[in-house]
């Protein structure tokens, strides 16, 4: 069965420093991968999503991930936080049928 | 707006109520999903709709029943709840192995 680890439950950065999100996930043929923000009270919005093809792929908002196959990875990054990213973050992997989900990071911005 | 709406936004129910939480996308997809979101717990699927039909159920209690009446509706039927059901439940749509479109919840509150 497939499964997503995201080992940071908070994680501080301060505005305008560079951030990096983990997520390793767990699938036997090659994954359909995907981020999530969602902000207080609301869904969740896709920032970006791999198929295939180029391993660093662009989202909205600013942010891009990288995919390796080697280490079971997708973290996603963005070289300068903004206040207004402050948000839970999901990674989350999508097998034969049903996406599965990491736990989450909260990412904190702090002035 | 993403695409999918849910209606309402807010719902407090006492425990021998029945109400319904809707959802509804006009984004062509084929299948729909509804998630529970607890605090400190990760997304649970609770029900997967493709074409109409439930092809998962994730051992979710009775008392929510789910239906789909066509492709682009999809109710949760909810009775005599309890407080731990308390949650924001999200439903979200997608189509083939896409990523998935949520709406922005129904918060829960079961007194």
């Amino acid at each position: 069965a497939q499964s997503v680890t995201q080992p940071d439950i908070h994680i501080t950065v301060s505005e305008g420093a560079s951030l990096e999100l983990r997520c390793n996930y767990s699938y036997g043929a090659t994954p359909y991968l995907f981020w999530y923000v969602q902000s207080p009270g609301q869904g969740l919005q896709l920032l970006l999503k791999y198929f295939s093809g180029d391993t660093l792929v662009q989202g909205i908002k600013g942010f891009e991930a990288e995919f390796k196959r080697s280490q079971s990875s997708f973290n996603l990054r963005k070289p300068s936080v903004h206040w207004s990213d402050a948000a839970e973050y999901f990674c989350a992997v999508r097998g034969y049928s049903t996406l599965t989900f990491g736990k989450g990071t909260m990412l904190l911005v702090s002035p | 707006e993403t695409g999918v709406t849910q209606t309402p936004r807010h719902l407090v129910m006492g425990m021998t109520n029945k109400k319904s939480l809707k959802c509804e996308q006009h984004l062509g997809h084929n299948a729909m999903y509804w998630y529970k979101q607890s605090a400190k717990k990760p997304l649970e699927l609770m029900f997967v709709y493709n074409f109409k039909e439930q092809t998962e159920n994730n051992s979710v209690p009775s008392r929510f029943s789910p239906e789909c009446p066509n492709s682009s509706h999809l109710f949760l039927h909810l009775h005599t709840l309890q407080p731990e059901d308390s949650a924001l439940y999200l439903c979200a749509s997608s189509q083939a192995q896409g990523g998935y479109t949520f709406g922005s919840g129904t918060r829960l509150t079961v007194v």
